[in-house]
């Protein structure tokens, strides 16, 4: 059973970059043709797409944070990073992992990370 | 960016009833882009519904998602009590947005 976990700092001050870290368990990032994403969700804004990275390392962002955001992967890890810099209470949210299969098999996020909340604040 | 809209915002029903949750968009989504979401309190969304109306893995047949260009309809047959959630549509197939949510309450 295929299985994401979301682990970083759960307070980050304004103005600081966001880093968090989804590992994958039950499966190898390196061995199928998924996309992996992070998706948030806050109160004001509802679900909202960061950007999503193949194991090949290409990634795609939200146009709406793109200059923001960095999405990475490590295969020897298992694991994909995200880094969301710039942040201001707006960013509070809770962030979740999922696998995205929209473009390689018009699934979607069928697999989710518990989620972990994140606060910005000094 | 393709905006969706839901409604109602709020359905009140009761267990055995039928549920209709509607997702308009700005503009034409491809049928296979189009996907349903349930959520409860403290969990992360659960995918129900892909490419408009394929059911996910276990999801149980009275779910069913229907519809094309810019109407798109989630429907339950007949509600079970654990399926009092928050329902969200997304679309996939020009980068991904999500509508607002219709929340399933009961009467």
């Amino acid at each position: 059973q295929l299985q994401l976990q979301e682990s970083g700092p759960g307070l980050v001050k304004p103005s600081e970059t966001l880093s968090l870290t989804c590992t994958v368990s039950g499966d190898s990032i390196s061995s199928t043709n998924y996309y992996w994403a992070w998706i948030r969700q806050s109160p004001g804004k509802g679900l909202e797409w960061l950007g999503s990275i193949h194991n090949s390392g290409s990634p795609l962002y939200n146009p709406s944070l793109n200059s923001r955001v960095t999405i990475s992967v490590d295969t020897s890890k298992n694991h994909f990073s995200l880094k969301l810099s710039s942040v201001t209470a707006a960013d509070t949210a809770v962030y979740y992992c999922a696998r995205d299969g929209g473009l390689v098999a018009t699934v979607p996020f069928d697999y989710w990370g518990q989620g972990t909340l994140v606060s910005v604040s000094s | 960016e393709i905006v969706l809209t839901q409604s109602p915002g709020t359905l009140s029903l009761s267990p055995g009833e039928r549920a209709t949750l509607s997702c308009r968009a700005s503009q034409s989504v491809s049928s296979s882009y189009l996907a349903w979401y349930q959520q409860k309190p403290g969990q992360a969304p659960r995918l129900l519904i892909y490419g408009t109306s394929n059911r996910a893995t276990a999801i149980p047949d009275r779910f069913s998602g229907s519809g094309s260009g810019t109407d798109f309809t989630l429907t339950i047959s007949r509600l079970e009590p654990e399926d009092f959630a928050v329902y969200y549509c997304q679309q996939y197939g020009s980068s991904y947005t999500f509508g607002q949510g219709t929340k399933l309450e009961i009467k």
